[in-house]
């Protein structure tokens, strides 16, 4: 059973250009969140979403920050006109059910980007 | 707002040295407590995890108790090996609404030589 799927790895953006970083759950997982990590900090919570609804955005920018989960196919967490604070390290995470005590997130290797 | 806090790294130990990692957390209510590892190029592996004051968590010869009256759940180890060498983050649960997002601490560099 694969784990959690982030791609690209890296990716590398000059400011005013759009980022796209995609996340595949473990099979079965329908709950997915991300993080973000800036240098020197811990991981932060961004959003929530299960298929086709966003649960809780309370943790992303206002603006120029969006993600979605389509019915069919991955996670997309979009970045719209990036700029250099951007650069940081976006973890995904998929759960089967509600991510509570008992139910674990499973993280992704996360996406690198990096804004020139 | 909830909050962790963890020692800052690099925490560099020779093999078979007693590990400690401290980690302090500020919360309202009653969050469940985490160990995440990362090692390079991978994703955050659970490691273990705490749902309740007194509760102790173990695994791979880890082991972290949750102290609520010190609002701590340090992470100890009896004797590292070269392979545990990875980024070690706390967290906590913040349970709303029936569902848990985890907030971290900045993670803890461990590095053990032979």
């Amino acid at each position: 059973n694969a784990g959690v799927m982030q791609n690209p790895r890296h990716l590398v953006r000059r400011r005013g250009q759009e980022a796209r970083l995609r996340c595949s759950p473990m099979k079965g997982h329908s709950h997915v969140y991300w993080y973000r990590q800036l240098p020197e900090e811990g991981l932060k919570f961004m959003v929530y979403l299960q298929k086709e609804n966003i649960i809780d955005e309370s943790g992303m920018p206002k603006e120029r920050f969006s993600a979605e989960f389509p019915k069919e196919g991955p996670s997309i967490l979009r970045i719209q006109q990036v700029v250099r604070g951007d650069s940081a390290a976006y973890f995904c995470a998929s759960s089967p059910g509600l991510a509570d005590s008992y139910n674990e997130q499973f993280f992704g290797p996360g996406t690198r980007l990096t804004v020139l | 707002g909830n909050s962790v806090t963890q020692m800052e790294g690099p925490v560099t130990l020779s093999e078979e040295a007693f590990l400690t990692i401290n980690c302090t957390y500020t919360a309202t209510g009653y969050p469940s407590l985490f160990w995440y590892v990362q090692y390079p190029g991978e994703g955050l592996q659970l490691l273990l995890k705490a749902t309740k004051a007194d509760d102790k968590g173990s695994n791979k010869g880890f082991e972290a108790t949750y102290r609520k009256e010190t609002t701590s759940f340090h992470l100890e180890k009896g004797s590292v090996q070269v392979s545990d060498s990875a980024v070690y983050f706390c967290a906590l649960s913040d349970p709303r609404s029936g569902y848990s997002t985890l907030t971290f601490g900045k993670g803890t560099m461990l590095l053990v030589s032979p």
